[in-house]
C-alpha cells in the first residue's frame, strides 16, 4: 500500500530534550516536506526537501533541522524542543513532475513540550 | 506572493442540507494548482481534489462538487445532502508552479460540522 509514515503519533517531552520524528515513503517520491498545523493558522510549511542531500527552509524553520540521507526517509529534528513548538505535525510526499502536484500525507504527529 | 483564504472558520448544518465552503486564492503566476483536503476528526489529511489553472471545468464527484472560477480567483467547494461523515475540517490550498519547493500554501480551514 502507497503511503506516507510517520513515528511516533503522539509524543509529550520536556523542554530542552532532543527529539526525532520519523518519516518515511514508499512512493519513490522526490520531493518530501513537513508542515505544522496549529488552530486558526492551517498547516506551514517548516522544511521541504526536493531529493536526497538536497534540503531547504519553509515559511518556519526556527528550532528545526532535517536530513534526506535516503530517498524515502526525511526525519525532523528538534534539537531543543520549547513549548511554542506544541503541534500537530505532517509530513508529506509528492512527485516532482507530471502529476506530481498532489501532496500526499502522512497520519501527522501530535506533540506536546511542557 | 500566493495566499489562500477561507472566509468561513465554522460552519454548521443540519443533516441532508447542501452546504458550499468557500475559498478565493491570490496568485501572480499563470500556471498553478489548488487542492481540496479533508481533515476528519482522527486527524490525518484526505486528499480530494487537485485542479489546475488551465481546467475551469467544474467536477462533480458523488456528493461533491467543485466550482472554479479565474475571473473571481475562487475554488468553491459543495456538499450536496450533507451528511454526518461529512464533518471535518477542509482545506483549500494552491500550488505555483513557478516555485516547485516552497509552493504549497493552505488555507486556514473551514470547520463543517453536519449535525443530525
Amino acid at each position: 500500500e502507497a503511503q506516507v509514515t510517520q513515528n511516533p503519533r503522539y509524543l509529550i517531552t520536556v523542554t530542552g530534550k532532543k527529539l526525532t520524528v520519523t518519516c518515511s515513503q514508499n512512493m519513490n517520491h522526490e520531493y518530501m516536506s513537513w508542515y505544522r498545523q496549529d488552530p486558526g493558522l492551517g498547516l506551514r510549511q517548516i522544511y521541504y526537501s526536493m531529493n536526497v542531500e538536497v534540503t531547504d527552509k519553509g515559511d518556519v524553520p526556527e528550532g528545526y533541522k532535517v536530513s534526506r540521507k535516503e530517498k524515502r526517509n526525511f526525519p525532523l529534528i528538534l534539537e531543543s524542543p520549547s513549548p511554542n513548538q506544541t503541534s500537530l505535525y505532517f509530513c508529506a510526499s509528492r512527485l516532482t513532475g507530471g502529476d506530481g502536484e498532489t501532496q500526499y500525507f502522512g497520519p501527522g504527529t501530535r506533540l506536546l513540550v511542557l | 506572493a500566493q495566499k489562500v483564504t477561507q472566509a468561513q472558520t465554522e460552519i454548521s448544518v443540519v443533516e441532508k442540507e447542501d452546504v458550499t465552503l468557500d475559498c478565493v486564492y491570490e496568485t501572480r503566476d499563470t500556471t498553478y494548482y489548488l487542492f481540496w483536503y479533508k481533515q476528519p476528526p482522527s486527524g490525518e489529511l484526505v486528499f480530494l481534489i487537485r485542479r489546475n489553472s488551465f481546467d475551469e471545468q467544474n467536477e462533480i464527484s458523488g456528493r461533491y462538487s467543485w466550482n472554479f472560477q479565474k475571473s473571481t480567483s475562487s475554488f468553491n467547494f459543495t456538499i450536496t445532502a450533507s451528511q454526518v461523515v461529512d464533518s471535518a475540517v477542509y482545506f483549500c490550498a494552491l500550488s505555483e508552479a513557478w516555485n516547485y519547493g516552497q509552493n504549497f500554501v493552505f488555507g486556514p480551514g473551514t470547520r463543517l460540522s453536519v449535525l443530525p
